[in-house]
Order: C-alpha cells, then structure tokens, then sequence
C-alpha cells in the first residue's frame, strides 16, 4: 500500500505486506529529516533520520528514502505487522542553525490482521 | 533513566484559569519545544528555546507563555487569553542542531 502525505492521510493494508508513506517537504534548506512514529495518546517515537548528503537509509524493517530534486521524503515498512498500526510524522530540520524541527500533517497507517 | 517527563497526563482547569504545563528532561539537552496537537492534525509549535534564558515564539504563541530559568526545565502556561486552549501539548528536546528530538508523553488538557 503507498500514501500520498497530504492528499490522502490514512493508508490501511493487511499484515505481511509492505508499507510506503510518502511525504513531500516544503523547503530546499533543510538538510535533516526524521520519521516520527506516534501511538494513540503517547509522544512521538523517533523512527529513523537521513542527512540530504544521502539517498537512502536503512533501519530493521524500515527503509527511508529522500528525493532532493523533488523535496520528497518516503518511508518504507516491510512485513507490516499489527504493531505498526500509528500515525507517522516526517520532519525536517532547516539547515544554517535552526533548531526547529517542522513536522508534516501525519499520515495514519491502519494494519489489518 | 535519562529521558523527558510531562506532567500531569490529564489536567482540567475551568475556562478563564490559567495553567502551567510542566516538562523536565535529563539528557542534558540545549533545545527544548513545545508543540500543539489537535484531534487528527500534526504538530504545531507553540515556543521553542535554544539555550538557557531565551526562547523564541513559533507558529501559534499567542496566548501562550514559557520561561526557561533551568537547562533542564521549560514550563508552558496556557493563559486565560488563549481562545481555544484544549489540546493535547507535547515537550520535546534535541541536543543540537541537526539532531533527533526526544518527546515526552504529553498532557492532555481540557478547559471546560
């Protein structure tokens, strides 16, 4: 199942199989994007990161993938179980000092048994 | 542990009070934030502080204030001036630019 970030922020698929959300970013600047993971009335859990000097990082199950031409960002899930079932944040980090994590609108994975 | 707490979890206060929303860490982080989530939205920032005894107004301050006398410590209060103030508030802190940012659990406010 693949999402489309904005345009679609619920994606539901069955367990066993992979996972793709996307989502675009708003600023050529940033330099540091992370994936957040966020569980009904919990904090966001950190995922996974990539610096803009790559392409493409890997994680257990997780993949991410980041396409500077564009300023998309694509998070992939493999063997998508149960457990994954949460909405999932991209952020990006603007370069040249800013601390300021932005967060995208979220995109809610539903995992069906 | 090192980590950061929120509290309380629930917090009810009645409509003209203000409140105090409280977030410590102890991972000896330079920034902390803080962020707003309504009901199937995404996060966003309410004030932010990059070191001890500054902070800078995010996207949606009004009605909000913070103060950041401790490292370790940055407490938000939601004032009586903030029109629509329940929401679920989030704390976070990063070590430096560039670098993850650690949330707390959250405090779920209702104002009734």
């Amino acid at each position: 199942g693949e999402s489309v970030g904005l345009h679609l922020p619920t994606l539901s698929v069955q367990e066993g199989d992979n996972s793709i959300i996307n989502c675009a970013y708003s600023n050529s600047a940033s330099d540091y994007f992370i994936w957040y993971k966020q569980e009904s009335g919990k904090g966001p859990q950190f995922i996974i990161d990539i610096r803009s000097n790559m392409d493409k990082r890997q994680g257990q199950r997780v993949t991410v993938l980041l396409n500077k031409t564009v300023k998309h960002l694509s998070l992939q899930i493999a063997a998508t179980q149960p457990g994954d079932s949460a909405v999932y944040f991209c952020a990006e980090n603007i370069g040249g000092g800013s601390y300021i994590p932005t967060f995208g609108r979220g995109t809610s994975l539903i995992v069906h048994p | 542990d090192g980590g950061i707490t929120q509290s309380p979890k629930y917090l009810f206060r009645k409509e003209g009070q203000n409140v105090t929303l409280s977030c410590e860490q102890n991972l000896n982080h330079d920034a902390m934030y803080w962020y707003r989530q309504d009901p199937g939205q995404g996060l966003r920032l309410i004030y932010y502080s990059q070191i001890v005894n500054d902070f800078q107004k995010g996207d949606i301050a009004e009605g909000y204030s913070v103060s950041r006398e401790k490292k370790e410590s940055f407490p938000l209060t939601v004032t009586s001036a903030q029109k629509n103030p329940t929401a679920f508030y989030l704390c976070a802190s990063s070590r430096t630019v560039n670098t993850e940012a650690f949330f707390g659990q959250g405090t779920r406010l209702t104002v009734v």
